[in-house]
């Protein structure tokens, strides 16, 4: 499809764990999100990648979390030694250099149990 | 230090009736300004936007005032239909900020028949 893919769309994973989140960006943007929502909250930046700038890494909460972007396309986010607080939904968005809006993918649910 | 904020985390409306969602900013360098809607186990998807230097914008069912001595700009639906039913969020980004949008924490609306 054409628009920004995620996977997978759900994790469960067991506490102490590592898991990989991917994202394909929509073809031709340059810049890429990485946002979570957890439950009853609205939505928190993580990381923004913009063409081969360095990337903003101001909103990752911990060290545990890292993200990549391969070759200015895919994404993925990495959560080291995940813990319970880590279960949301991890959305990822891409837009055009000098786009006005971000276009979201679907989302990928983790359950750390 | 919630930046963008939105306090009503629910509203209900009758189908045919105005809509009107609110949302509150900080930071006075904020100069774009966008709305998103978001369905269950969905993305959330671009409504409507606007730049500060404007304090309207219209696009069909949907309207978004400005209003910057403020700091509080509100999206108008009208009329309201079911399939509005949805979270709602409100978002702000600035020159020089990259296209990092800071999120508020959503409001719920329900249409009711």
């Amino acid at each position: 499809g054409a628009g920004v893919s995620q996977s997978p769309s759900n994790k469960v994973t067991e506490k102490g764990k590592d898991v990989e989140l991917r994202c394909d960006p929509i073809s031709g943007h340059t810049a890429l999100y990485w946002y979570r929502q957890s439950l009853g909250q609205g939505l928190e930046f993580l990381i923004y990648f913009q063409g081969n700038s360095a990337p903003d890494k101001s909103g990752l909460p911990s060290d545990r979390f890292s993200a990549e972007r391969t070759g200015g396309s895919v994404s993925t986010l990495t959560i080291q030694r995940t813990q319970q607080e880590d279960s949301a939904v991890y959305l990822c968005a891409s837009s055009t250099q000098g786009g006005t809006e971000a276009f979201f993918g679907q989302g990928t649910r983790l359950t750390v149990v | 230090d919630q930046q963008v904020k939105q306090n009503s985390p629910s509203l209900s409306v009758q189908e045919g009736r105005i809509s009107i969602l609110n949302c509150d900013y900080t930071n006075s360098m904020f100069d774009y300004f966008l709305w998103y809607k978001k369905y269950p186990a969905e993305g959330p998807t671009f409504l409507i936007s606007i730049s500060s230097i404007k304090d309207k914008n219209e696009d069909g069912r949907f309207t978004v005032f400005l209003n910057k001595s403020a700091k509080h700009l509100s999206l108008h639906i009208v009329p309201s239909q079911p399939g509005d039913s949805a979270v709602y969020f409100c978002a702000a980004k600035y020159t020089g900020g990259g296209n990092k949008l800071t999120f508020g924490t959503g409001t719920q609306l329900k249409v009711e028949l």
